[in-house]
């Protein structure tokens, strides 16, 4: 257990639906972040938040919108996702950006 | 833009082998860097990292990793490798330096060890 927990564990849509992702975050961390890990290729930083505030946006698809409500949450609402959006969606935290990340298991998606 | 290279995808070690993962990176400047271990069906977790000093560092379970700044790597290694060494290894690298977040990771490698 790493202190950073996702749900849903798994999650499968259509392209029209919306759907939510959670992590949580028990490490009294300063720093969040989203990650995307699809088969054969390396993990992509989609989002970094600092102090609940968004610091990186690697230039991400509108249809991917991050929330951070606090320093604890950290949501990525989805919406009209493609079937290539299918991959493993991991969320990290860290004490500060640049330090060591702590993993949560990840989400695997699915897009009908 | 940094990246990272890792080119072995799936390597295969009988019990007691050892153990070397290459790692390359480029990035002009100072550089923190990490390898990341996935065992089957857990998280990702940190094996070990190098900020700065000592360029040979050691991490969990036997693991050690070298930074050759001139070589621009960060190989992995270890001694004789056990079956619960199955996983997959990935390195990362980021910008040394406040604010720093932009941590890159290679594609990973496999190892499989046979017992």
């Amino acid at each position: 257990e790493t202190g950073v927990t996702q749900t849903p564990r798994h999650l499968v849509m259509g392209m029209t639906n919306k759907k939510s992702l959670k992590c949580e975050q028990h490490l009294g961390h300063n720093a969040m972040y989203w990650y995307k890990q699809s088969a054969k290729k390396p993990l992509e930083l989609m989002f970094v938040y600092s102090l609940e505030e968004r610091v990186e946006n690697n230039s991400v698809p509108s249809r991917f919108s991050p929330e951070c409500p606090n320093s604890s949450h950290l949501f990525l609402h989805l919406h009209t996702l493609q079937p290539e959006d299918s991959a493993l969606y991991l969320c990290a935290s860290s004490q500060e950006t640049g330090e060591k990340l702590f993993f949560g298991s990840g989400t695997q998606l699915s897009v009908l | 833009a940094q990246s990272v290279s890792q080119h072995n995808h799936h390597v295969i070690l009988s019990e007691a082998a050892s153990l070397e993962l290459g790692c390359n990176y480029s990035y002009g400047g100072t550089v923190n860097l990490f390898w990341y271990v996935q065992y089957p069906g857990q998280h990702l977790q940190l094996l070990l990292k190098y900020f700065s000093g000592d360029p040979l560092v050691k991490g969990i379970k036997g693991f050690e990793a070298e930074f050759i700044k001139s070589k621009f790597s960060f190989n992995l290694r270890k001694p004789s490798v056990q079956w619960s060494d199955t996983a997959e290894y990935f390195c990362a690298v980021t910008s040394s330096g406040a604010g720093s977040y932009q941590l890159t990771f290679g594609k990973g490698t496999k190892l499989s060890v046979i017992p």
